[in-house]
């Protein structure tokens, strides 16, 4: 398997701009997660999906934010307008719900907003 | 609100040692602990969950103690390498393991 992909890998932007990362999880996979990771406050958990379904989104930082599932092997996060302190490494990461709780993390997307 | 704490500043070992990590929580009751390992410019990986009901995991040169008394787990990696070095973070989830929260990591050095 080729594990959770994401795209980009780096995106820079101007603020204001919109901004969509995208996310393929591991096939077969029914929760998928979004992360957000900075160096003043670490890897944080922004949304969750279960079966395409988003289960908690009290992560999100801003209406800004949002996210979609709109089948079991596509997920988006997209942030409208972009604010430089947006600028964050973001990674997408899915697992089994069916006891087997290990995430699997994608690569992440590096996001830079001037 | 729920707090996890590891050791902010890096670890340095020498090579053949074993390194011990550190993760205290506050006003939690997680269900599941996990422990993963980031490289830079790379996402976690996965490396041990150990359980509530259960005190000790291994795994190969790896081992993770959870005492919920303590509110503290304990992440051993033993005859330590320098392919170890990289930083390690300590996760909690409830029950379900959904709702997952990370602590801000441990930096891990392992000199040769």
């Amino acid at each position: 398997d080729a594990g959770v992909i994401q795209s980009p890998r780096h995106e820079v932007t101007e603020m204001g701009q919109e901004v969509t990362l995208r996310c393929k999880p591991i096939s077969g996979h029914n929760s998928l997660f979004w992360y957000r990771q900075t160096m003043m406050r670490g890897l944080e958990l922004l949304i969750y999906f279960n079966n395409n379904v988003p289960i908690d989104d009290s992560g999100m930082p801003e209406d800004r934010f949002s996210a979609k599932m709109p089948n079991a092997s596509f997920s988006t996060l997209k942030i409208q307008p972009s604010e430089p302190r947006d600028s964050a490494v973001y990674f997408c990461a899915s697992t089994l719900s069916s006891g087997v709780y290990e995430q699997y993390f994608g690569p992440g997307t590096r996001l830079t907003v001037t | 609100s729920q707090k996890i704490e590891q050791n902010s500043e890096a670890l340095n070992i020498q090579e053949g040692k074993t390194a011990t990590l550190t993760c205290n929580y506050t006003n939690y009751s997680p269900a599941y602990l996990q422990w993963y390992r980031q490289d830079p410019g790379r996402g976690p990986v996965f490396l041990l969950l150990i359980r509530e009901n259960e005190k000790e995991k291994r795994k190969e040169r790896l081992k993770v103690t959870f005492d919920t008394t303590l509110k503290q787990s304990l992440f051993h990696i033993t005859a330590s390498q320098p392919a170890d070095s990289a930083t390690y973070l300590c996760a909690l989830a409830n029950t379900g393991g959904f709702k997952t929260i990370f602590g801000a990591g441990t930096r891990l050095f392992v000199k040769a």
